[in-house]
């Protein structure tokens, strides 16, 4: 069971939004920015973004993050069939060793 | 362009070790750590560590401790990971990752993914 909590699954039609959230404690997402990942079927996740809400280069701005306390959000507009997927959230916790631990949310199935 | 590209699929018996590879390319090894992890079918992604080739610092995810090893040889620009003493539920696709630096820590570029069978 994944630390970070994600809806199993979201839907909504072409053109439409819809918002996923991921839920932690103040240990992870209340200490540390938050990542989003797109893993399209059969594919190896994307960075969709990071540091919250920050776009990587070539990322459309249909996508959008924000965070508020130990709740972090992913927010896509516009919703294309080419939009389904399965989204993780990701964050960094501190660590006994210091380097930091890598929680991951359990994944949203976005259907369209 | 930043490639990581992985070693092929793996079928393994259970008590096994499995080496997978993950050359990079298109940016300085150095600098940037490498991070692991794996996906169950059906399931979520799994965190399994990470690794820094800068100053050699590691990091691994706590059950998997004394059967997982990250190296790097900076050499070929690449980077490996070794489980040990395989079991059935070690069965996934493992990923290699790049770090990157921004206000935090975050994965942006990733390999295509390997797959490890564990079967008897």
């Amino acid at each position: 069971q994944s630390v970070l909590t994600q809806p199993p699954s979201v839907s909504a039609a072409p053109g439409e939004m819809v918002t996923i959230s991921c839920s932690g404690i103040s240990s992870n997402i209340g200490n540390d920015y938050v990542s989003w990942y797109q893993q399209l079927p059969g594919t190896a996740p994307k960075l969709l973004i990071y540091d919250n809400n920050k776009r990587p280069s070539g990322i459309p701005d249909r996508f959008s993050g924000s965070l508020s306390g130990t709740s972090a959000t992913l927010v896509i507009t516009g919703l294309q069939t080419g939009d389904e997927a399965n989204y993780f959230c990701g964050t960094w916790k501190n660590s006994l060793s210091g380097g930091g631990d890598v929680l991951f949310g359990g994944g949203t199935k976005v259907t369209v | 362009q930043v490639h990581l590209v992985q070693s092929g699929a793996e079928v393994k018996k259970p008590g096994a070790s499995v080496k997978v590879s993950c050359k990079t390319s298109g940016y300085t090894f150095t600098s940037h750590d490498i991070g692991w992890a794996r996906q169950a079918p059906g399931r979520g992604l799994q965190w399994l560590g990470w690794l820094s080739d800068h100053n050699g610092d590691t990091n691994y995810e706590q059950s998997l401790q004394g059967r997982l090893t990250l190296t790097t040889d900076a050499s070929t620009s690449t980077a490996y990971m070794e489980l040990r003493n395989l079991r059935s539920d070690d069965t996934a696709v493992y990923y290699c990752a790049r770090v990157a630096y921004f206000e935090s820590r975050t994965f942006d570029h990733w390999g295509q993914g390997t797959l490890v069978t564990v079967s008897s």
